[in-house]
């Protein structure tokens, strides 16, 4: 079984700190994303990663960074944490195929509350 | 205009009804389609890929239709346990692969 998991399930930082949140997978699976879940406008991508040390920006990248070190682990930081990043931050993987799309495993999710 | 458009719901259905749920995507270059289910306060998972000839899995059947680019998802014979949010999700071919998840609609089944 593909096992995603994330550092937290829950978080309350205050406006100002820096965040990080970290996602380990244990598939060795080329492909790692951040998405952040807000009622009514589904997962949006922050940024995902296709190899070590490789990022790419997704639709929401302003205010993220995001770290991959090692294959496994896929880091999501918010350098100065504000309260319009209060979300649902959810972590993926998956393998690198050449064709068509292939299937998203999730973590559980991240809660974060910026007060 | 948004990529994927669902419906928001919620749908509220009596269990044993047949629930219908679309989704519509603008972009012609997507090449590949799914749905997920989220339950509550859970990650999104895999339920079923979405073919052009259509596809069936026990209750659940998926249906693509590229020429108006629009997807479906029946559910017969629902059940307490289909009560969930139902996510559409795109692929584009755009150089490299471009995932777009649909903002779901939540599903309530009730006895």
């Amino acid at each position: 079984d593909v096992k995603v998991t994330q550092s937290s399930r829950y978080l309350v930082k205050r406006t100002g700190e820096k965040v990080f949140l970290e996602c380990v997978q244990d598939m060795d699976h080329e492909n790692m994303f951040w998405y952040r879940q807000d009622p009514g406008l589904g997962l949006r991508l922050i940024y995902f990663s296709y190899d070590v040390k490789m990022k790419e920006k997704g639709d929401i990248p302003e205010g993220y960074s995001v770290s991959r070190e090692k294959k496994e682990r896929f880091s999501l930081i918010l350098e100065s944490a504000s309260t319009n990043q209060t979300s649902m931050y959810l972590c993926a993987s998956n393998r690198l195929v050449l064709a068509g799309g292939n299937e998203q495993f999730f973590g559980p999710g991240t809660r974060l509350t910026v007060l | 205009r948004k990529e994927v458009e669902q419906d928001p719901g919620p749908f509220n259905v009596p269990e044993g009804a047949t629930v219908a749920f679309n989704c519509t995507y603008s972009n012609s270059a997507s090449q590949s389609f799914f749905w997920y289910r989220q339950d509550c306060r859970k990650e999104p998972k895999l339920l079923m890929s979405v073919y052009s000839s259509g596809n069936e899995d026990g209750r659940f059947t998926a249906q693509l239709n590229r020429a108006s680019q629009y997807i479906s998802l029946l559910i017969r014979d629902s059940k307490l346990s289909d009560s969930a949010t139902y996510l559409c999700v795109v692929i584009q071919r755009t150089g490299g692969f471009k995932t777009i998840f649909g903002a779901g609609t939540r599903l309530f089944v009730k006895a």
